[in-house]
C-alpha cells in the first residue's frame, strides 16, 4: 500500500505558484520522498526528490517539514501544460519499486 | 536520462487471445519493470524483470498470466495471455538508470480487450 496521501485534486491559476501537499506521516528515516506527474496519456515523469533537506530544480521545489511527516511541491509558475496528476512516493534510497498512491490531480486554468 | 521505446503503443485485441509487449531502452540496465494503470486508476506493479533470472512478481500477478522474458540488459517483453476485458489497461515499463535514482517510464501500450 501507499505510504501516501495527497488531496483528490486541485486546481490553480495559470502563472501563479501550485502547491501540492502530501503526508507521509510513517516514513522511515532512509526513505525519500519522490514526486512524478502523469500527464494525459503519458508515461509518469520524474520531477524531484529529497530526503530532509529542501531542494528545487528546474522544475519544481520540495520543501519537507523538518519531521519529516509532509512535504510539499512547488510549480512556481503553472502554466496549462501543467495540467496533469502529481503522484508523492517514498521510497527508501536503493530499492527499485515505486509505489503509487492515487495522486493529487492539478487543473491549471486560463 | 534514458529513451524507453514500447510497442505497440495501442491495440485492441480479441478476448481468449495473447497479445505481447516490448520493451526497448536506449541503455543498459540490471532492472526493469512492469506496471499496469487500470482505467482511472493509478499505476501498480506487475513485476520486476531481472536480467538472467526469473521475474519476481507482485501480489495478484502470476506467471502464467503475465509472463516475461529479459533475454538482454536493453530489452524484455511483457505478455498478456488469455486475455479478457477486465485486462484493458495501460501497460507501462519502466528503468531505474543506477540503484534508487529516478525511474523512467515508457509511453505505455494501450490495451483494449473486446
Amino acid at each position: 500500500d501507499a505510504k501516501t496521501t495527497q488531496p483528490p485534486s486541485m486546481d490553480c491559476a495559470e502563472g501563479r505558484a501550485a502547491n501540492l501537499p502530501c503526508n507521509h506521516s510513517t516514513i522511515s528515516g532512509n526513505e525519500y520522498v519522490y514526486w512524478y506527474r502523469q500527464i494525459h496519456s503519458q508515461g509518469p515523469q520524474y520531477i524531484i526528490h529529497g530526503l530532509k533537506n529542501n531542494e528545487t530544480n528546474e522544475m519544481a521545489s520540495l520543501i519537507i517539514t523538518e519531521d519529516r511527516k509532509s512535504s510539499t511541491l512547488i510549480l512556481p509558475h503553472a502554466t496549462l501544460r501543467d495540467t496533469a496528476v502529481y503522484y508523492c512516493i517514498v521510497r527508501i534510497q536503493g530499492a527499485q519499486k515505486l509505489v503509487f498512491g492515487q495522486g493529487t490531480r492539478l487543473t491549471i486554468n486560463p | 536520462s534514458a529513451v524507453i521505446s514500447q510497442k505497440p503503443s495501442r491495440d485492441i485485441c480479441q478476448r481468449g487471445t495473447s497479445l505481447t509487449i516490448q520493451c526497448q531502452v536506449d541503455s543498459q540496465v540490471t532492472m526493469m519493470f512492469w506496471y499496469r494503470q487500470q482505467p482511472g486508476q493509478s499505476l501498480t506493479l506487475i513485476a520486476t524483470a531481472n536480467q538472467g533470472s526469473e521475474a519476481t512478481y507482485e501480489s495478484g500477478f502470476v506467471i502464467d498470466k503475465f509472463p516475461i522474458s529479459r533475454p538482454n540488459l536493453t530489452f524484455s517483453t511483457l505478455t498478456v495471455s488469455n486475455m479478457s476485458p477486465e485486462d484493458s489497461s495501460i501497460y507501462l515499463c519502466s528503468v531505474d538508470l543506477r540503484q534508487g535514482s529516478e525511474a523512467f517510464f515508457g509511453q505505455g501500450t494501450r490495451l483494449t480487450v473486446v
